[in-house]
C-alpha cells in the first residue's frame, strides 16, 4: 500500500454504465500502471504512463481509457464496451522494471 | 510471445521447513527477474529483484536463484512460518516499461 491509494475498495454497477477508479500516488514516481486480476490468472497489464499527459496500451486495453494529467493521478475508466469488467483491478507506481509499488485495489462488481 | 509458468496447485509444508517456488519461462531471458507476495484482497509487495547476470540474491530467510540456461528462478523460503502463507508471484522485466507477471502459486504453512 504506501503511497499509494485506490478508491474505493468495492464498487458496484450496473451493465452499461460506465465507472471511474481512481488511483493516487505520494512516491514522486514517473511511472504508473493499471492491471486486471481474475480468480487463477496473474496480473494482466491494461494502461500504464511513463509521464504526465502520455499513457500507452498495455495487453488488455480494449473497453478500457485512462488520463494522465498530474504525476499523482492516474484514473481508469471501465467503459461499457469492456465485455467482462468483474475483476480486481491494481494500481501501481515503479520506476521502470524496478520494483513496483501497489495500491489495496479495488474489487468492481458489475451485474 | 513470453509465457512464465508457476505452479498453479499450492504448495503445503509444515512450519520451520523450507518451502521451494518455481518460476519458469520460455524464449528469451529477461533483464530482470522479481518476487513478489500477495496476500488474499490486497495488492503484491516486492520482495526480491536479481538480474540476469547473478545467480543467487538473499534477504533474511529468502533466497532466490535465477538460472538463464534452465530459463528458471527458484524463490525460498527457510523455516517457514505460518505468517509466511500467502500467494507468491514472479515477474520478469525485459525493458524499461513494463513487468509480465506469472499466475502465482499459493504457499500455506502449517503449525
Amino acid at each position: 500500500d504506501g503511497g499509494i491509494t485506490q478508491s474505493p475498495k468495492y464498487l458496484f454497477r450496473k451493465e452499461g454504465q460506465n465507472v471511474t477508479l481512481s488511483c493516487e500516488q505520494n512516491l514522486n514516481h514517473d511511472a504508473m500502471y493499471w492491471y486486471r486480476q481474475d480468480p487463477g490468472q496473474g496480473l494482466r497489464l491494461i494502461y500504464y504512463s511513463q509521464i504526465v499527459n502520455d499513457f500507452q496500451k498495455g495487453d488488455i486495453a480494449e473497453g478500457y481509457s485512462v488520463s494522465r494529467e498530474k504525476k499523482e493521478s492516474f484514473p481508469l475508466t471501465v467503459t461499457s464496451a469492456q465485455k467482462n469488467p468483474t475483476a480486481f483491478y491494481l494500481c501501481a507506481t515503479g520506476l521502470g522494471s524496478y520494483e513496483q509499488y501497489f495500491g489495496p485495489g479495488t474489487r468492481l462488481t458489475v451485474t | 510471445s513470453q509465457k512464465i509458468e508457476q505452479n498453479s496447485e499450492a504448495l503445503n509444508i509444515q512450519e520451520g521447513k523450507t518451502a521451494t517456488l518455481t518460476c519458469n519461462y520460455t524464449n528469451y531471458s529477461p533483464a530482470y527477474l522479481q518476487w513478489y507476495r500477495q496476500d488474499p484482497g490486497r495488492g503484491p509487495v516486492f520482495l526480491l529483484l536479481i538480474r540476469e547476470n547473478e545467480k543467487e540474491k538473499r534477504k533474511e530467510r529468502l533466497k532466490v536463484t535465477f538460472d538463464t540456461t534452465l530459463k528458471q528462478s527458484l524463490f525460498h523460503i527457510t523455516a517457514s512460518q505460518p505468517a509466511d502463507s500467502a500467494t507468491y508471484l514472479c515477474a520478469l522485466a525485459y525493458n524499461t516499461d513494463k513487468l509480465i507477471f506469472g499466475t502465482g502459486t499459493r504457499l500455506q504453512v502449517f503449525p
